[in-house]
């Protein structure tokens, strides 16, 4: 079964930082382009960014609104992506998801929830 | 960057069909995939390439795309439908994927 479990949500003060972690299972996870989206509450989805696959140099692309101060990274060996964030700020508070890119995204985690506040 | 419009709302009584619309500049010339999200949950794909449906997907939902804008077809619509409806681009000149806003789907 293909499934992808993320962690490492929580509460943050303005300004600080926070590692998500995204651990894949049940298919072939170095094969695929891996992505963030998130959804800010009552809110709709977000692309965050992407990384590529080693055959694509592992490239990235953010969004503007994060662009610089979150980065993408995975581990193939241990089958995890991960978004560090840095310099967050309170509109930055969404439930975010770790999704496999392959023709749309076909298969999502369950999200977890940051929240950004004093 | 490249904007993705929906309607804020659709409204459908049971049997009936529902259309969802994405507009975007030119949007013809791009693939679009669409995404269904109930309450608390992850969103789950349920059209791809514009008009491919993913396996498990029921063969009532359908998609087409041409012009300024692409349509995701709901027949004979079923209270489980209802849902948050989302339409996605690629847009490869800022080489970001692109979101709608997303259409609430009530069933009367």
């Amino acid at each position: 079964e293909v499934q992808l479990v993320e962690s490492g949500g929580g509460l943050v003060q303005p300004g600080g930082s926070l590692r998500l972690s995204c651990a894949a299972s049940g298919f072939t996870f170095s094969d695929h382009y891996m992505d963030w989206v998130r959804q800010a509450p009552g809110k709709g989805l977000e692309w965050v960014g992407h990384i590529r696959n080693k055959a694509n140099s592992y490239t990235t692309d953010y969004a503007a609104s994060v662009r610089g101060r979150f980065t993408i990274s995975r581990d193939d060996s241990k089958n995890s992506l991960f978004l560090q964030m840095n310099s967050l700020k309170t509109e930055d508070t969404a439930v975010y998801f770790c999704t496999r890119e392959t023709t749309g995204f076909d298969c999502w985690g369950q999200g977890t929830l940051v929240t950004v506040s004093s | 960057s490249y904007v993705l419009t929906q309607p804020p709302s659709v409204s459908v009584a049971p049997g009936k069909t529902a259309r969802i619309t994405c507009g975007g500049n030119n949007i013809g010339s791009k693939s679009v995939h669409w995404y269904q999200q109930k309450p608390g949950q992850a969103p789950v794909l349920v059209m791809y390439y514009d008009s491919d449906r993913p396996s498990g997907i029921p063969e009532r939902f359908s998609g087409s795309n041409s012009g300024n804008t692409a349509t995701l077809t709901i027949t004979r619509v079923e209270a489980r439908d209802e849902a948050d409806y989302y339409c996605q681009v690629w847009d490869i000149s800022s080489a970001h994927w692109v979101f709608g806003g997303g259409t609430k789907l009530t069933v009367l």
